[in-house]
């Protein structure tokens, strides 16, 4: 089975570019959480998605959205891009929806977002 | 706001020592769950456990423990026998109810080396 794949890999932009991150879950899963990493806040959670539906989100600005489309894709996008944004970005999958049962969550390996 | 604390920045044992990461959160909700996930060198983020509020039973699962305190608002997590591949940063986390649903508060993180 496939694990989780996050596209791209690596991306640079420039202050005020809008950027566009997509997660393919692995196949079956229908919940897709959306995770940032920096160096000075830490691992942060921005949302999750579950059967095209944003069920969770964090507390981050509306500048950050997101959709799934009806395979469990999931795509991230950022507006207005500022130099805070450079970050790692993790996306997770799981069969179920997060908070509504135990199921085990799998992680991409990430996109590195670079703002210059 | 929920918080979590992992006071624990750097650790180092040998080998095949037995090893304790402290977590300790605060919350103002009744139902809650926590976790902790492992970020190896590699970066990709592993899940390892959730526990609901309502469940303080104790986790074994092979050279892995955790210890659900509700009196002291900890749950803490031994490795057994630390093993070379035990290195990572290691991460607590607690969810949070939010207007949006719920949120997942992160730890800092503890970084574990576990040397030959």
């Amino acid at each position: 089975k496939a694990g989780v794949t996050q596209t791209p890999r690596y991306l640079i932009k420039t202050r005020g570019q809008q950027v566009t991150l997509s997660c393919s879950p692995i196949s079956g899963h229908r919940s897709v959480s959306w995770y940032q990493q920096t160096p000075g806040q830490g691992l942060q959670f921005l949302f999750e998605y579950f059967s095209e539906t944003q069920r969770n989100k964090g507390n981050f600005p509306g500048r950050f959205s997101g959709r799934q489309f009806s395979n469990s894709r999931s795509e991230m996008n950022v507006s207005t891009l500022e130099l805070g944004d450079s970050a790692l970005y993790l996306c997770a999958s799981s069969s179920k929806w997060w908070t509504a049962g135990g199921e085990t969550q799998y992680f991409g390996p990430g996109t590195r977002l670079l703002v210059l | 706001a929920q918080k979590v604390t992992q006071a624990q920045t750097e650790i180092s044992v040998v080998e095949k020592e037995d090893v304790t990461l402290d977590c300790v959160y605060e919350t103002r909700d009744t139902t809650y769950y926590l976790f902790w996930y492992k970020q190896p060198p590699s970066g990709e983020l592993v899940f390892l456990i959730r526990r609901n509020s309502f469940d303080e039973q104790n986790e074994i699962s092979g050279r892995y423990s955790w210890n659900f305190q509700k009196s002291t608002s900890s749950f803490n997590f031994t490795i057994t026998a630390s093993q070379v591949v035990d290195s990572a940063v290691y991460f607590c986390a607690l969810s949070e109810t939010t207007n949006y649903g719920q949120n997942f508060v992160f730890g800092p993180g503890t970084r574990l080396s576990v040397l030959p």
